[in-house]
Order: structure tokens, then sequence, then C-alpha cells
């Protein structure tokens, strides 16, 4: 079975530019997540799809962050304007539902911002 | 609210011994609970997923158990491994009566020295 697919694998950016991360979850997964994970903490969650709907946004810099899932399937995270602080890992992960069954995560788009 | 502290927060040991990490939750009621291992720089990876009423899981080296009524889980590693370093993460799911948020501990960060 084919993972959660995540892209780029990294990305090195200067501060005030923008960046794109892009999500492919697993087949049938209706619940997408994405979350931020600063070096040596836990994964925060930023936002959490069901379906092509929002479920909860409230941890989402809604100033420099946005994302979509227009079709319900794919999803990307974008930041505009970066900045230094926004350095980490940006995991995607699916279930098949809001309860999380058959939860995987992706590998991480790891941003650095210079 | 909804907490999952895990403990030690770092923790070396030598190749060939055994150790236990520790995830207390006060998530309740809950959906299930997992343990995932993640390698620095890449997402978390599946090891265990219990159900409340389970009491013990077992991965290969990795064996989990779970007391329900403490609201406590351990994950113990048999005989480490050099690529046993990492860092592992206990993560709740709440029931749908109890908010859907998956809720994530801080990790514990292990160390494995030849």
């Amino acid at each position: 079975e084919a993972g959660v697919a995540q892209s780029p694998r990294y990305k090195i950016i200067e501060k005030r530019q923008s960046v794109a991360f892009w999500c492919n979850p697993i087949s049938g997964h209706a619940t997408l997540y994405w979350y931020q994970q600063i070096l040596g903490q836990g994964p925060k969650l930023l936002i959490q799809f069901q379906n092509n709907g929002v479920v909860d946004d409230s941890q989402l810099p809604k100033d420099r962050f946005s994302a979509e899932r227009l079709k319900g399937v794919d999803s990307t995270l974008k930041i505009q304007p970066a900045k230094l602080e926004d350095s980490a890992v940006y995991l995607c992960a699916s279930s098949l539902d809001e309860e999380g069954w058959g939860y995987t995560f992706g590998s991480g788009t790891r941003l650095t911002v210079v | 609210k909804n907490q999952v502290e895990q403990s030690p927060q770092s923790l070396i040991i030598l190749e060939g011994k055994n150790c236990t990490l520790q995830c207390n939750y006060t998530v309740s009621p809950f959906s299930n609970l997992r343990w995932y291992k993640q390698d620095t720089g890449r997402g978390p990876v599946s090891l265990t997923i219990m159900t409340f009423s389970e009491n013990t899981k077992s991965n290969g080296r990795y064996t989990a158990t779970l007391d329900a009524d403490t609201k406590q889980s351990s994950l113990h590693i048999t005989a480490s491994q050099l690529s046993d370093s990492a860092s592992y993460i206990c993560v709740v799911t709440p029931s749908r009566d109890a908010g859907n948020m998956l809720t994530f501990g801080g990790g514990t960060r292990l160390m494995v020295k030849p």
C-alpha cells in the first residue's frame, strides 16, 4: 500500500520568500492533517481537513499560512512571507476518518529559512 | 484539557540493553493509543496501536503496554540496537464524543551507544 507522499523533501528559502508544500494522502483517507514540528518538539497541528472541509485550523497562523484541499484528495500548505521561526519539519498525515484509524504520517518536508 | 506526558525526556543506553519509556495521559475517554518512532528529520513511523481494551501489543523488539485505569502506557525496547536511536512519540486519539484532536506527547529522545 502506498503511503502518504510529501514533496519537496527539503527546502531552503530566504526570509520573506514564499514556499509551498504538497501532500498526497493514502487513497480513501478522508481526513488530512498538516503539522509543524520544530526540532526537539512534538508535532503541532496546523490544520485538519475532513474531505475538502476544514475541521480545525485554530493553530494556523493565518496571516502567513494557508492550506487547501480543493478536491478532497491532495493538499497544499503555503507560507507567505516566511520568517526565520518557520524553520521546521512540516508533516502531513492522513487517516480513514476523524477518529484516526489508519493514521499514517508522510516523511515530511524540512524547511530552513535563512 | 487533554494532555499526554512522556518520560524521560531523553535517555542514553548501551547497545544490547533494555529500556522502558513512559507515557501518561489525561485524554478520556479515548479511542486508541499509538507509539511512533521518529528518526531525525523524518516523519514518525507507527510501532504499535492499542485500543482501550488492549493491555499489550508487540512489534518485534518493541512491546507496548496499556493500563487504562491509571491512564499509563509504556514502550519496552528489548536488546537495543544502534538503529533504535530516535525519538519515540506517544499519541492518544480521543473518542468521538470527547473531541477528535489527536494529542501528542513531547517524545523521548533515545540514544543507543556502542
